[in-house]
């Protein structure tokens, strides 16, 4: 199975202000995952993103608020810009399993407070 | 589109007796995974059991099986002997096996097992 680090792992912020968090995997990956999961809600695709190009959103998210980078195979970072107390969430991403596995993992999650 | 339906939003099981949790979802594919998850207060996502829409068979993975009913696309996900430590949220999930393979959550089940 992969092994999934993110980073920070819970962080305090104030409105109006950005965060990166980032996510690293063990091995190399074509797709990394990135979700949020609203305080008592279930997880949601923020976006899908491809090493060489550009990230696919998911209806109600935009490019602007959540920008993404896939530097390489094993990295990727997702901003969350410009936050407000709605953005309280806990974001994590994953990585679909290798060929001939069906295990998707998941990272432990950034738990995230806007002010 | 995908869909994944979970009614129960709580459950409540005495230590030791099985639990049955459920999950029914929607899709036009043939070919699809479903996945169940565990959330504990921590935040992480643990994979518990995953059951292909081709197996014949229905999953098992130590104290959890997967009761999968394709007729009525169900998959409801049965603890044996409950512990005190399966208190958790509970994630029913699928992915397509075409396109991007991203998972869609269902909206959870809250599991409480007492003594």
């Amino acid at each position: 199975s992969a092994v999934i680090s993110q980073k920070p792992s819970r962080d305090i912020c104030q409105r109006g202000t950005s965060l990166t968090i980032q996510c690293q995997v063990d091995s190399q990956v074509t797709m990394m995952f990135w979700y949020r999961q609203q305080p008592g809600q279930s997880l949601t695709l923020i976006a899908t993103a491809n090493q060489g190009s550009e990230a696919t959103y998911e209806s109600g998210f935009v490019i602007d608020k959540f920008p993404i980078s896939r530097p390489n195979l094993t990295f990727s970072t997702l901003t969350v810009s410009n936050m407000s107390p709605e953005d309280s969430s806990i974001y994590l991403c994953s990585v679909p399993p290798p060929r001939g596995y069906n295990e998707q993992f998941f990272g432990p999650g950034t738990r995230l407070t806007v002010l | 589109a995908q869909k994944i339906t979970q009614t129960q939003p709580g459950m409540f099981v005495q230590e030791k007796e099985a639990v049955t949790l459920d999950c029914t979802y929607d899709t036009s594919d043939q070919s699809y995974g479903l996945f169940w998850y565990k959330q504990p207060s921590s935040g992480e996502m643990i994979f518990l059991i995953y059951q292909g829409s081709y197996d014949e068979q229905n999953a098992t993975e130590g104290r959890y099986s997967l009761n999968f009913q394709k007729a009525r696309k169900s998959a409801n996900l049965v603890i044996s002997a409950s512990q005190l430590g399966d208190s958790a949220m509970y994630f029913c999930a699928m992915r397509e096996n075409t396109g991007f393979q991203k998972l869609v959550f269902g909206t959870g089940t809250r599991l409480l097992v007492s003594p």
